[in-house]
């Protein structure tokens, strides 16, 4: 079974410029979250979608946004980049919602640098 | 607020030593708790999850946590650890019983093992 595949793996992008990264989760699985991760702040919670509604979203601002699409692949838009922006983005994909029996599988994430 | 502390941000041991990685949490109800480790170049992947019951979990690779609920506490031990076992350990949390993937990550730490 593929697991969850990412792409790009690596970006890198201007001060001020929009991004979008792509997630695809392993066959039926249909939750699928992000996170940033930096040096700094670890590993934190952006946000979650299961069957293509947004179930819950972390502390971040208006710039970060996310959708699933009917096939449980998934988006992430950073608009009006700025330089701490920079970081690791991971997308983890479950079969359900919660954590009861099914564990996060992780992707090897997208390496974001804004210059 | 949620928060998780892994007081080791860096460890080095032998071959052979026996590991213990600390992990407490602060959190304002009932909790799932995990361990996740990230092995040069590899994607996150869970070692570990305690939901209920036994509060000794047995993990991967022979790695076991113990959950003690009056000191916030979900440590990770290794008898014996091996140059394998060179990787980053992230200690996690998540609101149990809550329909939700949502995790709340330590920072992180990374053990060295010299062969």
């Amino acid at each position: 079974k593929a697991g969850v595949t990412q792409t790009p793996r690596y970006l890198i992008k201007t001060r001020g410029q929009q991004v979008t990264l792509s997630c695809s989760p392993i066959s039926g699985h249909r939750s699928v979250s992000w996170y940033q991760q930096t040096p700094g702040q670890g590993l934190q919670f952006l946000f979650e979608y299961f069957s293509e509604t947004q179930r819950n979203k972390g502390n971040f601002p208006g710039r970060f946004s996310g959708r699933q699409f009917s096939n449980s692949r998934s988006e992430m838009n950073v608009s009006t980049l700025e330089l701490g922006d920079s970081a690791l983005y991971l997308c983890a994909s479950s079969w359900g919602q919660g954590q009861g029996g099914s564990p996060l599988h992780f992707g090897n994430g997208t390496r974001l640098t804004v210059t | 607020a949620q928060s998780v502390s892994q007081h080791n941000h860096h460890v080095i041991l032998s071959e052979a030593a026996s590991l213990e990685l600390g992990c407490n949490y602060s959190y304002g109800g009932t909790v799932n708790l995990f361990w996740y480790v990230q092995y040069p170049g590899q994607h996150l992947q869970l070692l570990l999850k305690y939901f209920s019951g036994d509060p000794l979990v047995k993990g991967i690779k022979g790695f076991e946590a113990e959950f003690i609920k009056s000191k916030f506490s979900f440590n990770l031990r290794k008898p014996s650890v091996q140059w394998s076992d060179t990787a980053e350990y992230f200690c996690a949390v998540s609101h149990y019983g809550g329909a939700t993937n949502k995790l709340i990550f330590g920072t992180g730490t990374l053990l060295a093992v010299q062969p």
